[in-house]
């Protein structure tokens, strides 16, 4: 199993340009989620899905969107970058049940300027 | 409100000694908590967990402890190794689907 994939690795944009960040899991977890962490802090929570065309909100939803067509795939959109937006971004997964271990992807670097 | 949070945020040990890694949860309706370690450049790597009917879990060389009366957490690492040099968050479960992360503590192993 290849686990958590994350694609691209490192992004630099231009305030007001949109990108997709990729997220793609192959142990058939239901559960799916999306992190953001900033300098000398710990991960906040996006948005996150418990199944294929299921999603909801986290703690910082504000110019994300996300969806879930197939239960490996979880994009994240950022629809109109800005400054604030530059951070580390990290998907995870899990199988579905709250104690279950959640395995988190190498994470994408989204730089805004 | 909410909030997890470390009492340190960097900590220096010798190599062979034992580290203690501290966290401080504010819900007292969580019911599992989890240690990850974060490594430069990487995601964060689950070490352990614990659900709130436990008071202490053991690992290979890692070993959490649960204090429900205090709301507190740690991590106790045994014989630290080079390779044990990371960033150590606690983070505790909300529900079935919020997971909080505490911020960090910076654990540097000294030779």
């Amino acid at each position: 199993n290849a686990g958590v994939t994350q694609t691209p690795k490192f992004q630099v944009l231009k305030t007001g340009q949109s990108m997709t960040l990729q997220c793609a899991q192959d142990m058939n977890h239901e559960y799916m989620s999306w992190y953001r962490q900033d300098p000398g802090m710990g991960l906040r929570l996006i948005h996150y899905s418990v199944g294929a065309g299921i999603t909801d909100q986290g703690e910082v939803p504000n110019g994300y969107n996300v969806s879930r067509s197939t239960t490996e795939d979880f994009p994240l959109r950022l629809l109109s970058a800005a400054p604030s937006q530059t951070s580390v971004y990290f998907c995870a997964s899990r199988r579905g049940l709250a104690g279950e271990t959640q395995y988190f992807g190498p994470g994408t670097r989204l730089l805004v300027l | 409100g909410e909030s997890v949070g470390l009492h340190l945020p960097t900590l220096s040990v010798q190599e062979g000694d034992n580290s203690i890694i501290n966290c401080a949860y504010s819900n007292s309706a969580s019911d599992y908590f989890i240690w990850y370690k974060q490594e430069s450049g990487k995601g964060p790597q689950f070490i352990i967990d614990i659900r709130s009917n436990m008071d202490k879990r053991q690992g290979q060389r890692v070993t959490v402890l649960l204090n429900k009366t205090v709301k507190h957490l740690s991590l106790q690492i045994a014989a630290t190794q080079p390779g044990d040099s990371a960033v150590y968050f606690c983070a505790e479960m909300w529900g079935a689907q919020k997971l909080v992360f505490g911020q960090g503590t910076r654990l540097t192993i000294n030779p």
